[in-house]
């Protein structure tokens, strides 16, 4: 199984400033997927991070406000911009290996 | 789109008692469910996988099945202990793809 190292674990940030989350995986996994867990709801995907190109962004999301990296098969980040206290979520990463998808442990972010 | 629905939404049990949780979905045509056990600032633990072909999956004290016809899961643990107590997720891909989650099920294992 792979191992997601997400860091940072949690931040508090000031609105209108912006954060970068970034994830390193232990091995080579095909696809990455950054994950948005707002309080007390299940997750929701926020895009697919694709290797060397452009995500692909779920409906209601989009690259100005979440732009995300993925210049290699174990490294991406994603950066919350422009942050309002509505972003104010547990922000995961996570890792396809064959079948199984596996997390980061998460960044709790708060916005004041 | 993919709706997935998770009861109870909150459980409390002895330690020593069977339990299931429930999962359902409205879109039969599924590429595989998983089952995650979700612990405070650890993120999302696999457990279990069912793969769309599968009936049911079994790992130590933990047993999953899977109806596909009816859009149903089921995770069984035997022998609930303290240290079981987390959230507990069900999600489902109707591609080899992302996940769709459920809200989850709190479950606490009293000693």
């Amino acid at each position: 199984s792979a191992v997601i190292s997400q860091k940072p674990s949690r931040d508090i940030c000031q609105r209108g400033t912006s954060l970068t989350i970034q994830c390193q995986v232990d091995s080579q996994v095909t696809m990455m997927f950054w994950y948005r867990q707002q309080p007390g709801q299940s997750l929701t995907l926020i895009a697919t991070a694709n290797q060397g190109s452009e995500a692909t962004y779920e409906s209601g999301f989009v690259i100005d406000k979440f732009p995300i990296s993925r210049p290699n098969l174990t490294f991406s980040t994603l950066t919350v911009s422009n942050m309002s206290p509505e972003d104010s979520s547990i922000y995961l990463c996570s890792g396809r290996g064959n079948e199984k998808l596996f997390f980061g442990s998460g960044t709790q972010l708060s916005v004041l | 789109k993919q709706e997935v629905t998770q009861i109870p939404a909150a459980l409390s049990v002895p330690e020593g008692e069977n339990l299931v949780l429930n999962c359902s979905f409205t879109d039969s045509a599924i590429y595989n469910l998983q089952w995650f056990r979700q612990d405070p600032g650890k993120g999302l633990t696999s457990l279990l996988l069912i793969q769309s072909s599968q009936r049911e999956q079994t790992s130590g004290r933990l047993n999953a099945s899977l109806d596909k016809s009816s859009g149903r899961s089921t995770l069984y643990i035997a022998a609930s202990q303290p240290g079981d107590s987390a959230t507990y997720l069900c999600a489902v891909a109707n591609s080899g793809y992302a996940l769709n989650f459920g809200k989850g099920t709190s479950l606490l294992v009293t000693p």
